[in-house]
């Protein structure tokens, strides 16, 4: 039972263009929301993070939005670029909770 | 920092060969974790140590599956008799506070191939 669900394995956006990555969540006790980015061979990097008392934050051509009512989030980069392409893992974690539950991952192709 | 080191990064045994992972955390994190991703699953969370104790063994699959960590600069999971199906990587990771406003620090992984 996946508690943190990215229904799209891949997602292909020319450069230069928005990418949107969705994120959607079953567990309403959780308050934390992460973004993760893997290239091949590495581990995955933190990249973005949000509170659940905020809807949205913020960081260079990265931002991410949440609405709990829907229990959804997604990522959004503008403008994309080549490097972007990689694994992004949503994950999210709950109120004085050691874990941090990670979805399948969505992998972002940028074309040229 | 050298941040975390994982060993071998690549793994070919046979099945019903024991196999033994290692891990390295950041100096100074108190907690270290275990994950294994694949095409179907994702990541998920095998266990978590938290000063050198394990806190949380319930994504282990099954008592194939074993993990340690006698002292704050080093862990293993072992699978012993391993199988086909435990092919994946493996991830360790850690962590100064696992809270919701720190983030894990994951090392390159360990991709395992069983026979």
């Amino acid at each position: 039972d996946q508690q943190v669900k990215q229904n799209s394995p891949s997602l292909s956006v020319q450069e230069g263009r928005i990418s949107i990555l969705n994120c959607d969540y079953t567990n309403s006790m959780f308050d934390y929301f992460l973004w993760y980015k893997k290239y091949p061979a590495e581990g995955p990097t933190f990249l973005i993070s949000i509170s659940s008392i905020k809807d949205k934050n913020e960081d260079g051509r990265f931002t991410v939005f949440l609405n709990k009512s829907a229990k959804h989030l997604s990522l959004h980069i503008v403008p994309s670029q080549p490097g972007d392409s990689a694994v992004y893992f949503c994950a999210a974690s709950g109120v004085r909770d050691d874990k941090i539950i990670f979805g399948k991952g969505t992998r972002l192709h940028i074309l040229p | 920092d050298a941040g975390v080191i994982q060993s071998p990064r690549h793994e070919v045994t046979e099945m019903g060969q024991e196999v033994t992972l290692r891990c390295k955390p950041i100096s100074g994190h108190d907690y270290l974790f275990w994950y294994r991703q694949t095409m179907m699953r994702g990541l998920e969370l095998l266990i978590y140590f938290n000063n050198n104790v394990p806190i949380d063994d319930s994504g282990m699959p099954e008592d194939r599956f074993s993990a340690k960590m006698p002292n704050a600069s080093f862990s293993t999971l072992k699978i012993q008799p391993s199988e086909p199906r435990d092919s994946a990587v493996y991830f360790c990771a850690s962590s100064v506070n696992p809270s919701s406003t720190d983030t894990q620090y994951f090392g390159p992984g360990t991709r395992l191939t069983v026979l």
